[in-house]
């Protein structure tokens, strides 16, 4: 079953805005990573934050992990056209080497 | 190799045939992952691999499907008797495993259509 629920399931803004997207799950975990799929094929690796730590930048993006909540949340400032994508949030749960993905959100960015 | 590369890219088969799917993973990376997606929807954990050793099975949906890894690297993923529910893009991944936190790399996936 899925570890991880996103939110919203879709995402639509114009160029330059932010977008928000969040991520939930359900047991405890070493770390959360997201990552960015083009076109329904191959993944691409964003970010990583530890369990250990609150909040991570790398470029536009920045990440926040609330373990008491169990949520996890991905900025991106100043989008782009090029940001058009959907994003998942994947758990590595303790115990456990796989990383467990959540469903996802489709954002698009309009010119 | 530079990243994972997988074969075939696209795949048509016909009800009830066997399909092989093959993942050739980073040069290194010990752990290997393969992951399904149906249209539209997330990732599908289906088994992970720690060298030749499979830890891990829980994600395989029935006995139909099998993966096998031959020394330390290239992985087959093979599926019995294909059914219409079959199709989807078949994603597999590599790290260097070990320790925690090691980042994954996705190949760009075999899509499966089961006619």
């Amino acid at each position: 079953s899925q570890q991880g629920e996103e939110d919203p399931q879709a995402l639509s803004i114009q160029e330059g805005e932010n977008a928000t997207m969040n991520c939930s799950y359900k047991t405890s975990i070493n770390n959360l990573q997201w990552y960015r799929q083009n076109s329904g094929r191959g993944l691409v690796h964003l970010i990583l934050i530890r369990s250990n730590e609150r909040e991570k930048h790398s470029g536009r993006l920045r990440v926040t992990l609330d373990t008491s909540k169990k949520s996890s949340s991905l900025l991106i400032t100043a989008s782009r056209a090029a940001d058009t994508a959907s994003y998942f949030c994947a758990t590595e749960v303790t115990g456990f080497q796989k990383l467990v993905f959540g469903t996802g959100t489709r954002l698009l960015v309009s010119p | 190799g530079a990243g994972v590369s997988q074969s075939p890219s696209n795949k048509v088969t016909e009800k009830g045939k066997d399909v092989e799917l093959r993942c050739d993973p980073i040069s290194g990376h010990t752990a290997l992952y393969w992951y399904r997606q149906s249209l539209g929807q997330g990732l599908e954990f289906l088994i992970y691999f720690q060298g030749n050793s499979a830890p891990d099975k829980s994600g395989l949906p029935s006995d139909r499907f099998s993966a096998e890894r031959t020394g330390g690297s290239v992985s087959t993923l093979t599926i019995q008797r294909t059914q219409q529910e079959d199709s989807a893009v078949y994603l597999c991944a590599s790290s260097l495993g070990g320790s925690r936190g090691n980042t994954i790399y996705f190949g760009e996936g075999s899509w499966l259509t089961v006619v």
